[in-house]
């Protein structure tokens, strides 16, 4: 049972323009969505992170949209670089639980020239 | 401050023999996890400890042990490997405190069983 649905697997954009990736998740009890950055061979990052209880969170280029009514959280990526290009993984926990992570199927984003 | 180090970087295990992975963090954190990553499936939680000397399964925890006995160090162990376990485990680990929920992961461990 995947809990976290993301879309779409990959994702080509042109450097400079926006990208945008959606995710869906089930369980109501989620109270955390992390965005995470992973680069070939490394490990994931936090890129960005947002709590039900506000519908978006702007980081510099980076923007989380939030949906609660219809279970549903983007990112979007403004003014895509080529240092942009990267794994970006959706994710939901519930904190008071222990916080584990559950993960979306992730998407590769490549950013052209 | 290295923040979240795993221990190996890679190694390559033949059917049935056995071995651990090591996590370390110095941020004293209360939380770990052990994940594992395949291609399509993001990360999966294996099992989880929210202090030391506790410990519980996650979504995949068949084949796999852990133990907590230092608050900085997470094991897993593959007491039995099977080909199925080849994959990148990542390990992590995230502070207990309210508005501070961000785990921090590793660089990885790549296993390969033949």
């Amino acid at each position: 049972q995947q809990q976290v649905k993301q879309s779409p697997q990959s994702l080509i954009v042109q450097k400079g323009g926006i990208s945008i990736i959606n995710c869906a998740y089930e369980n109501t009890a989620f109270d955390y969505f992390p965005w995470y950055q992973q680069f070939p061979g490394k490990g994931p990052a936090l890129l960005i992170a947002i709590r039900p209880d506000v519908s978006e969170k702007k980081e510099g280029r980076f923007t989380i949209s939030f949906n609660k009514s219809a279970k549903q959280f983007s990112l979007h990526i403004m003014d895509s670089q080529p240092g942009d290009s990267a794994t970006y993984f959706c994710a939901a926990s519930i904190r008071a639980a222990g916080n584990k992570l559950t993960f979306g199927g992730g998407t590769r984003v490549l950013v052209k020239p | 401050n290295a923040g979240v180090t795993q221990t190996p970087k890679f190694r390559v295990l033949k059917t049935g023999q056995s071995m651990t992975l090591l996590c370390a963090q110095d941020m004293n954190h209360e939380y770990m996890y052990w994940y594992r990553q395949d291609p399509g499936m993001g990360l999966r939680l294996i099992h989880y400890s929210v202090g030391e000397g506790t410990t519980a399964k996650g979504e995949v925890p068949d084949g796999y042990n852990v133990s907590r006995l230092k608050k900085q160090n997470f094991l897993l162990g593959l007491e039995s490997a099977a080909p199925s376990q080849t994959s990148v485990y990542f390990c992590a680990s995230s502070s207990i405190s309210s508005y501070q929920e961000t785990q921090y992961f590793g660089p990885g461990t790549r296993l390969l069983v033949l």
